[in-house]
């Protein structure tokens, strides 16, 4: 198994700019998450889904969009990208709740 | 909401020492902790967790400790190695109106422990 895997590693952004950052478990996780953490920071929920076709806010959501069409794919949207939007996003995944979820590497992003 | 907070921001200690990282949260109703370890450049890697039902629990050279009556975490490292250099995070769960928490962790700070040979 791959685990969770995210693309791109590495992105820098133009103001206003968007994009989409990819996640993929192979692991029929039904839980997904996507976090994101600011320089020496712990890290915030950005959104999460319980399973296909749901989704949901998470603490941070403002600019940022989510979708889930598949069990496997979680992809997060940026539209109109902004410097505070800078930090490294991790998406995560896990069978069941309450468990602790499995985390991708991450992808970090700048916006100038 | 839901804070979780750590007491030391670093730690440094000799290798072959114990460790002990200390993370305090705020809401009573959480119900799931995990213990999280993060090394440079890669995502977190999940070393122990435990339920609010427990107040202790052992793993492989780890221990968690929970104290509800403080809301109090802290994760014990017993014979520090360098490879155990990292920064570790504390984690919890509160159950939303219909018992589920769906994972929604909420992180502290994180404690950067450094293990000197």
């Amino acid at each position: 198994n791959a685990g969770v895997t995210q693309t791109p590693k590495f992105r820098i952004l133009k103001i206003g700019q968007s994009m989409t950052l990819q996640c993929a478990q192979d692991m029929n996780h039904n839980y997904m998450y996507w976090y994101r953490q600011d320089p020496g920071m712990g890290l915030k929920l950005i959104y999460y889904s319980v399973g296909a076709g749901i989704t949901d806010k998470g603490e941070v959501p403002n600019g940022y969009n989510v979708s889930r069409s598949t069990t496997e794919d979680f992809p997060l949207r940026l539209e109109l990208a902004a410097p505070s939007q800078t930090s490294v996003y991790f998406c995560a995944s896990s069978y069941s709740s309450p468990a602790a979820p499995f985390f991708g590497p991450g992808t970090r992003l700048t916006v100038l | 909401g839901e804070s979780v907070g750590l007491h030391l921001p670093t730690l440094s200690v000799q290798e072959g020492d114990n460790s002990i990282i200390n993370c305090a949260y705020s809401n009573s109703a959480s119900d799931y902790f995990i213990w999280y370890k993060q090394e440079s450049g890669k995502g977190p890697q999940f070393i122990i967790d435990i339920r609010s039902n427990m107040d202790k629990r052992q793993g492989q050279r780890v221990t968690v400790l929970l104290n509800k009556t403080v809301k109090h975490l802290s994760l014990q490292i017993a014979a520090t190695q360098p490879g155990d250099s990292a920064v570790y995070f504390c984690a919890s769960t509160e159950p939303n109106a219909g018992g589920t928490s769906y994972g929604k962790l909420t992180f502290g700070q994180g404690t950067i422990l450094t293990v000197h040979p």
